[in-house]
């Protein structure tokens, strides 16, 4: 099983700053296989990015991915209230076939 | 723009059978898409069940496969999920989901229904 370990668990930031969330595969993966997901309380998972670096429909440039091999990051500039949420990656190719990382919760104070 | 609905019991007795429906609207179960469940305990993070295609193929996680079956449903535009045998452990809000345009990942999602397992 391809393990992805998230960093922080926890990151509290002011609006208008930046946010870097990191996540570690166990072993290499296919860029194009590395994905991210916002969730807000009480909501479904909402895809951010794919193949590690596009943007999904509809997701402002604020949200910008990059990495390779092993390591995945996501960054979220100007930050805005809305922005609190769990951000989890994914990957996709192992066994299983999708594994999602264990979170990381993005506070906005 | 493609729709995803979860209904099912909302509670089910441990060594039951959790079943579950995902209604689709806004797209047809026959594309060529993967049609995926995932599961979320309370408070906790996300875990893929399975996933089926409409010619029938399946893939399932190897954590869950001698419980699981996804089957594309008999009528309408519709998926099931079934989990035999429950315990505590399988309480979770249950998701089903769309994979998006490229493969690899879970572009579409269902609202997500909470499933209990108590007696």
């Amino acid at each position: 099983e391809i393990v992805l370990t998230q960093s922080p668990g926890t990151l509290s930031l002011s609006p208008g700053e930046r946010a870097t969330l990191s996540c570690r595969a166990s072993q290499r993966v296919n860029s194009m296989y590395l994905a991210w997901y916002q969730q807000k309380v009480g909501q479904a998972p909402r895809l951010l990015i794919y193949g590690t670096s596009s943007r999904a429909t509809g997701i402002p440039d604020r949200f910008s991915g990059s990495g390779s091999g092993t390591d995945l990051t996501l960054t979220i500039s100007r930050l805005e209230p809305e922005d609190s949420a769990v951000y989890y990656c994914q990957q996709w190719g192992g066994s299983p076939l999708y594994t999602f990382g264990q979170g990381t919760k993005l506070e906005i104070k | 723009q493609v729709q995803l609905q979860e209904s099912g019991p909302g509670l089910v007795k441990p060594l039951g059978t959790l079943s579950l429906i995902c209604d689709v609207s806004g797209d047809s179960i026959y594309n060529d898409w993967w049609w995926s469940w995932v599961r979320q305990p309370p408070g906790k993070g996300l875990e893929w069940i399975g996933e089926i295609h409409h010619s029938g193929r399946t893939h399932y996680n190897p954590s869950l496969k001698s419980r699981v079956t996804i089957s594309i449903g008999n009528s309408n535009n519709q998926f099931s999920l079934n989990v035999d045998s429950v315990t505590a452990a399988d309480t979770a809000v249950y998701f089903c989901a769309r994979d998006s345009s490229g493969r690899y990942s879970l572009g579409h999602w269902g609202q997500g229904t909470l499933i209990t397992v108590s007696s």
